[in-house]
């Protein structure tokens, strides 16, 4: 059973940068896509990208210019980078495995972790 | 990208069929058939119930169906039962190699 579990800091204070890791365990990361995704407090969801096979990467647009994602497969893990942030920022952070690679079977998630972006 | 379209609620009660929409564009919805459905239950994770089009993952009940006809996905679900009530998202892969969500619908079970 493939379980992701999401961890960093919950605080970010503006301007600063947001960096969040997603552990995977019982299964490897190699092969799969790997996104995390964001929701705002009592909003939608919002892709924000995905890497695959450790190179591979893409972003939403809206993202792009503040963005990174990489992984580690010595630790069977990957992480997010936001630099820049603002309130607008605020929100639980997912990761997720993309069985399809097409954005179509995120079909395992972590449990999420909520980043408040505040001074 | 703009979000996928979406109603904000809908509501049936119990036993009833409903049927909500996910529109988008030529180049999303309409363009592939890697639309996606999510169930959201308060303070839990998204939960995969039809990927491309109108596939159901194992152990999703057969309640949930989807469709598609031309730039608008559909989601429905029979005999409507109380734990059906969430939140329901739609996603779609687009032109841009990129994936957009829908902005949620919020289904009550009267």
């Amino acid at each position: 059973q493939v379980q992701l579990q999401e961890s960093g800091p919950g605080l970010v204070k503006p301007s600063e940068t947001l960096s969040l890791t997603c552990t995977v365990s019982g299964g490897s990361i190699n092969n799969y896509y790997w996104s995390w995704i964001r929701q705002p407090p009592g909003k939608g969801l919002e892709w924000i990208g995905y890497i695959y096979n450790s190179r591979s990467t893409n972003y939403n647009p809206s993202l792009k210019s503040r963005v990174a994602i990489f992984a580690d497969t010595s630790k069977n893990q990957f992480s997010l980078k936001l630099n820049s942030v603002t309130a607008a920022d605020t929100a639980v952070y997912y990761c997720a495995r993309d069985l399809g690679g097409y954005g179509d079977k995120f079909d395992y998630w972590g449990q999420g972790t909520l980043v408040t972006v505040s001074s | 990208q703009s979000a996928l379209t979406q109603p904000a609620s809908v509501s049936g009660s119990p036993g009833q069929s409903i049927t909500i929409s996910c529109t988008g564009t030529s180049s999303d919805v309409g363009g592939y058939n890697y639309v996606s459905w999510y169930q959201q239950h308060p303070g839990k994770a998204p939960k995969l119930i039809i990927y491309d089009v109108s596939n159901r993952p194992s152990g999703v009940s057969n309640r949930f169906s989807g469709s598609k006809s031309g730039n608008t996905a559909s989601l429905t679900i029979s005999g409507l039962q109380a734990e059906d009530e969430a939140d329901y998202y739609c996603s779609s892969y687009t032109t841009s190699s990129t994936v957009v969500f829908g902005g949620g619908t919020k289904l009550t079970v009267l």
